[in-house]
């Protein structure tokens, strides 16, 4: 079964520094999300690409977090600089048009574990 | 705009009991539901999908969910509870280009 792939699985920094993840969506899925997930929370969407454009960014805090997919198949997520706050799970998730007109949601990798120390 | 509440932080279960999840979603259109599975230090993992066909949708691992408009309800419910079930759970909602989820209900099983 066709796998998001996410890296790394678990992430410790300290803070002030940078740090990055990578996602990898399931071939031919040209939506690809990033989400963030505080402890004890729900997901919320960070940024969504269409292929290699951004769909939405607004919930992206944009002076220190940037995300670029270049060729419209993976995708970085940069964080510069790290904060204490934000220790977290970074989800990708994807999806193709077919899965999204169809009500099928996406699917998502494994995460990485962000803490900042 | 869609969103979805989830009542209920916590819900332990002994082992062999109902489960029920609750579930109700805000929505200015027709809404397509989803409840999603959250294991220790994993993504989530779809359980299950309303999307206006049938409203008691199956899913996997003996869950199931019922679309109720009337009380804009999607609870989710398992007869009886393996320890395996044990996780966090996930009722999401589709917006116009993306899934809003709530905050989670985390699954104790009691042996």
């Amino acid at each position: 079964e066709a796998e998001v792939a996410q890296s790394p699985r678990y992430k410790i920094t300290e803070k002030s520094q940078a740090v990055a993840f990578w996602c990898d969506p399931i071939s031919g899925h040209a939506t690809l999300y990033w989400y963030r997930q505080i402890l004890g929370q729900g997901p919320e969407l960070l940024v969504q690409f269409q292929d290699e454009s951004v769909v939405d960014d607004s919930q992206l805090p944009k002076d220190r977090f940037s995300a670029e997919r270049l060729k419209g198949v993976d995708s970085t997520l940069k964080i510069q600089p790290a904060e204490l706050g934000d220790s977290a799970m970074y989800l990708c998730a994807s999806s193709s048009q077919f899965q999204m007109d169809g009500q099928y949601g996406y699917t998502f990798g494994s995460g990485t574990r962000l803490t900042v120390v | 705009a869609q969103s979805v509440t989830q009542l209920g932080s916590h819900v332990s279960v002994s082992e062999g009991a109902l489960v029920l999840l609750r579930c109700n979603y805000s929505s200015s259109v027709p809404p397509y539901l989803f409840w999603y599975v959250q294991y220790p230090n994993q993504g989530l993992q779809l359980l299950l999908k309303y999307t206006s066909a049938a409203t008691l949708v199956k899913g996997i691992n003996g869950f199931e969910a019922e679309f109720k408009k009337s009380e804009t309800s999607f609870h989710l419910t398992k007869p009886s509870a393996h320890m395996s079930d044990a996780a966090e759970y996930f009722c999401a909602v589709k917006g116009a280009n993306n899934l809003f989820f709530g905050t989670g209900t985390r699954l104790t099983v009691i042996p």
